[in-house]
């Protein structure tokens, strides 16, 4: 059973657009929800992670939005470059225990 | 260089053959974990120490499967008997849940398996 479920799979934008990738979760024990972008070849490096004490949390182009009455959270990449085309996981834990990852969203940005 | 290191970066075995990865996590970092993740697929989650105790294994660490933390440092995941379903990316993170606002979770640069 999947913990979180991402989409969209695929994702294509133009430079400057704003791509969104979205994710959802069924356990409400979960309080911590980071996300990683990863290269082909490379482990997955954090981005940006939220909390659900907040509903919002920006760092540079990326913010993540949460809802937490929803069970979603979703990342905004503002002003997207072609440097940002990578594979985009979304994760959630408890406590820093095991992190259940989505099945990630393969972005292209279009120069 | 004081990020996850992991060792080899490509492993080539043929089946049957036993084989053995090793995880330098961040140092301090007192909680380590192994994933497994294949080509299309979100990382999938193996087992994590804290410390040199191992609090969790999933399903899907077979009795070919085993890891250790012996001195609470470096970690070893050692795959017996390979087979061809074991190809994957193994991937260490380390974190110190606790000594921050975030639980953040670092990742190395993974070890590519390929059984033949």
């Amino acid at each position: 059973q999947q913990q979180v479920k991402q989409s969209p799979q695929s994702l294509i934008v133009q430079k400057g657009g704003i791509p969104i990738i979205n994710c959802a979760y069924e356990n409400t024990a979960f309080d911590y929800f980071p996300w990683y972008q990863q290269f082909p070849g490379k482990g997955p490096a954090l981005l940006i992670a939220i909390r659900p004490d907040v509903s919002e949390k920006k760092e540079g182009r990326f913010t993540i939005s949460f809802n937490k009455s929803a069970k979603q959270f979703s990342l905004h990449i503002m002003d997207s470059q072609p440097g940002d085309s990578a594979t985009y996981f979304c994760a959630a834990s408890t406590d820093g225990n095991q992190f259940y990852f989505g099945t990630g969203t393969s972005l292209t940005v279009i120069p | 260089d004081t990020g996850v290191s992991q060792d080899p970066r490509h492993k080539i075995t043929k089946r049957g053959q036993n084989v053995t990865f090793r995880c330098d996590p961040i140092s301090e970092h007192n909680r380590l974990y192994w994933y497994r993740q294949t080509l299309g697929q979100g990382p999938e989650f193996l087992t994590y120490f804290q410390n040199e105790a191992q609090l969790e294994k999933s399903r899907l660490l077979s009795d070919r499967f085993s890891a250790e933390r012996p001195k609470g440092s470096f970690s070893t995941l050692e795959i017996q008997r390979t087979e061809q379903g074991d190809s994957a990316m193994y991937l260490c993170a380390s974190s110190a849940p606790g000594q921050g606002i975030n639980t953040e979770a670092f990742f190395g640069q993974g070890t590519r398996l390929t059984v033949v």
